[in-house]
């Protein structure tokens, strides 16, 4: 079982419409959680990124971490087409600056005009 | 500010050869981080460099072996190639003791065929 899940989609959805993206992981562990976006032929850039358990809001972008249950969830409100790309979740135990990041497969995601 | 560059930015070799990848980190940035991206993948942590030590390691054989440079470049080099070693390698850079950059920042990645 890997550490990190992330169902690999594709994933395609109408422009304006809100998109939820999901991870579950095992490693109770992980503190950091991160969410990245990859466009075609270039490296992750961080999205945003939560401390423990909680909500973060970023402008159309939200994330949402529940310990708990060892799920994280990232939401995109209003997609615009310039959001498809692929979304990968991130974990660490340690401050993701200086420790290795634990990625799931990413999802791929379509915003069709 | 130049970001994180990587060389070359694709590569093809056969079975058997070694390969050297390089990386320059972000301006200010003293740690860097190798990944490999199989297709379809999310990236796979190699190792981590810091003050010219490994300072992390993924779980990835001895033929993966990397440096860094009293600039804070680093190389990657993976020895005896398999068919299984094609793939996207992404350096990232960070440097954990500046308050407002604790973050890995991804290069576009080199990417491998081995034939």
């Amino acid at each position: 079982q890997k550490e990190v899940e992330q169902d690999p989609g594709p994933l395609s959805v109408p422009e304006g419409a809100i998109v939820s993206l999901n991870c579950t992981y095992s490693n109770s562990a992980f503190q950091y959680f991160m969410w990245y976006r990859q466009y075609s032929r270039k490296g992750p850039e961080l999205l945003m990124y939560t401390y423990s358990s909680g909500n973060k809001e970023d402008g159309r972008f939200t994330a949402q971490v529940d310990k708990s249950s060892k799920y994280i969830s990232l939401f995109i409100r209003d997609s615009q087409p310039s959001d498809s790309a692929t979304y990968l979740c991130a974990m660490s135990e340690g401050n993701f600056g200086n420790e290795k990041l634990t990625f799931g497969t990413g999802t791929r995601l379509t915003i069709i005009p | 500010d130049a970001g994180v560059t990587q060389s070359p930015t694709h590569l093809i070799k056969t079975r058997g050869q070694q390969v050297t990848l390089r990386c320059s980190p972000k301006s200010g940035h003293d740690t860097v981080s190798w990944y490999q991206q199989a297709l379809g993948q999310g990236p796979q942590f190699i190792f981590q460099y810091y003050e010219e030590e490994e300072r992390q390691r993924g779980n990835f054989p001895d033929r993966f072996s990397g440096h860094q440079f009293p600039n804070y470049s680093s190389e990657l080099n993976v020895n005896a190639l398999l068919l299984g070693d094609s793939a996207l390698y992404l350096c990232a850079s960070s440097s954990p003791g500046l308050a407002d950059t604790d973050t890995q920042y991804f290069g576009p990645g080199t990417r491998l065929t081995v034939l």
